[in-house]
């Protein structure tokens, strides 16, 4: 079945920092989605992506939808203690790609960030 | 943030009990889902509704049922709950034209012993 890869698993930068992690799949997607989890909470989305190529920006976030249409990056300039959390990418499940009904959002299994002030 | 709630946000339950959960959108959305998120696993989904009374099942539907009656409410029921349906539980919801881009509410830790 599709299955999306995440990596890092984790990462454990000081703050400041610039972090980037990537996600991938074995499969074509016509949409990537970065989402971040709050301990305790639901998952935010963060970025939205729907073309090949496209960068798009959220504040300090920036995310770039591969040209393959195999993976995704997320890149977060000037880390802060806040930006601590878990990041999953997100895609479409087969029946989206082909246009079936709704549903089926398929996720990786996260890439956990630790910020030391 | 996005009008969805759920309830209870907390539950404990024996194996063999019925448990139902709620979830409750101000949004007015079409869309709505029930996903489970395991430690490994990561946030699978149940089942969805695309509107009120049309559901479809997704990746880990067994044991599970749903029902939507309005718009505005989406139900979880466990029929006979399992400890392996031990888990944190999250709804969301999406509207037309930008179905995949779902926001979630709060999530509900539900403990069967």
């Amino acid at each position: 079945g599709q299955q999306l890869n995440q990596s890092p698993q984790s990462m454990f930068i000081q703050e400041g920092e610039d972090v980037s992690m990537n996600c991938t799949s074995s499969s074509i997607f016509n949409t990537w989605l970065w989402y971040k989890q709050d301990p305790g909470e639901g998952p935010v989305l963060l970025i939205a992506l729907y073309k090949a190529g496209e960068l798009t920006s959220n504040g300090r976030l920036t995310a770039q939808f591969g040209i393959t249409r195999k993976d995704s990056f997320l890149n977060i300039s000037a880390s802060i203690p806040s930006d601590v959390g878990i990041y999953f990418c997100a895609g479409p499940g087969a029946s989206q790609i082909y246009g079936g009904s709704q549903g089926n959002l398929i996720f990786g299994k996260g890439t956990k960030l630790s910020v030391k002030p | 943030d996005a009008g969805i709630t759920q309830s209870p946000r907390h539950k404990v339950t024996e194996t063999g009990t019925p448990v139902t959960l709620r979830c409750h959108q101000t949004e007015n959305h079409r869309y709505m889902y029930w996903y489970r998120q395991d430690p490994g696993h990561g946030l699978r989904l149940i089942h969805y509704s695309y509107g009120v009374k049309d559901t479809d099942k997704g990746e880990v539907s067994d044991g599970y049922s749903v029902s939507r009656s309005k718009t505005e409410d989406f139900l979880l029921t466990l029929e006979s709950a399992t400890s392996s349906q031990t888990s944190v539980y999250f709804c969301a919801i999406s509207g037309w034209g930008r179905s995949y881009e779902q926001y979630f509410g709060p999530g509900t830790r539900l403990t069967v012993t």
